[in-house]
């Protein structure tokens, strides 16, 4: 049974281009969360999807950045323009169903680098 | 004020021995706690849940103090792979799943 798979691993964009960052969950997920881990700091809430619904994206910068989960395929982090602040880890979770008995699974991560 | 606030360390502990690490969080309304493990530039990978009556888990046990806001971890007999950064992380619950985490606090284990 594979984990929560994310791709690419490590994604290089220079200023102003965009990024698209992928994230499958683990099979017979269907909740979706996206947290940022800027170097030497902790983890930051993103969004929390569903299939084809965002449910809370009180963590996602007004601009520049949207998510996705369609109904095929996988959840897409998309930034726009990229600075380099937005060099960062982004992670993605997953987790079968909601509320906090539903232990959100991670996966290893998209190295996001702005030159 | 953060909202989930730990000592960043580093803990620098020989094999054997017993380490404690505490975590203090701002929201009351905040339901269940964890802690989380973190290796160098991997994924934060869950240790324990954390529960009011206190929980153990092996040579790992944790206590919440609903009243002081406190969460702490206590490892006994600490291995070189214990060696990490250990993440206190916060939830409110219900629809709002999403985690709330602390900076880390790093342990480093030695012979």
């Amino acid at each position: 049974n594979a984990g929560v798979m994310q791709n690419p691993r490590h994604l290089v964009r220079r200023r102003g281009q965009e990024a698209r960052l992928r994230c499958s969950p683990m099979k017979g997920h269907s909740h979706v969360y996206w947290y940022r881990q800027l170097p030497e700091e902790g983890l930051k809430f993103m969004v929390y999807l569903q299939k084809e619904n965002i449910i809370d994206e009180s963590g996602m910068p007004k601009e520049r950045f949207s998510a996705e989960f369609p109904k095929e395929g996988p959840s897409i982090l998309r930034i726009q323009q990229v600075v380099r602040g937005d060099s960062a880890a982004y992670f993605c979770a997953s987790s079968p169903g909601q509320g906090v008995r539903n232990e959100q699974f991670f996966g290893p991560g998209t190295r996001l680098t702005v030159l | 004020r953060k909202e989930v606030e730990q000592d960043p360390g580093p803990f620098n502990v020989p094999e054997g021995a017993t380490v404690a690490f505490n975590c203090t969080y701002s929201n009351s309304a905040s339901q269940s706690f964890f802690w989380y493990r973190q290796d160098c530039r991997k994924e934060p990978k869950l240790l324990m849940s954390v529960y009011s009556s206190g929980n153990e888990d092996g040579r790992f046990t944790a206590q919440l103090n609903r009243a002081s806001q406190y969460i702490s971890l206590l490892i006994r007999d600490s291995k070189l792979s214990d060696s990490a950064t250990y993440l206190c992380v916060v939830t409110r619950g219900g629809t709002a799943s999403k985690l709330t985490f602390g900076t880390g606090t790093r342990l480093q284990v030695t012979l």
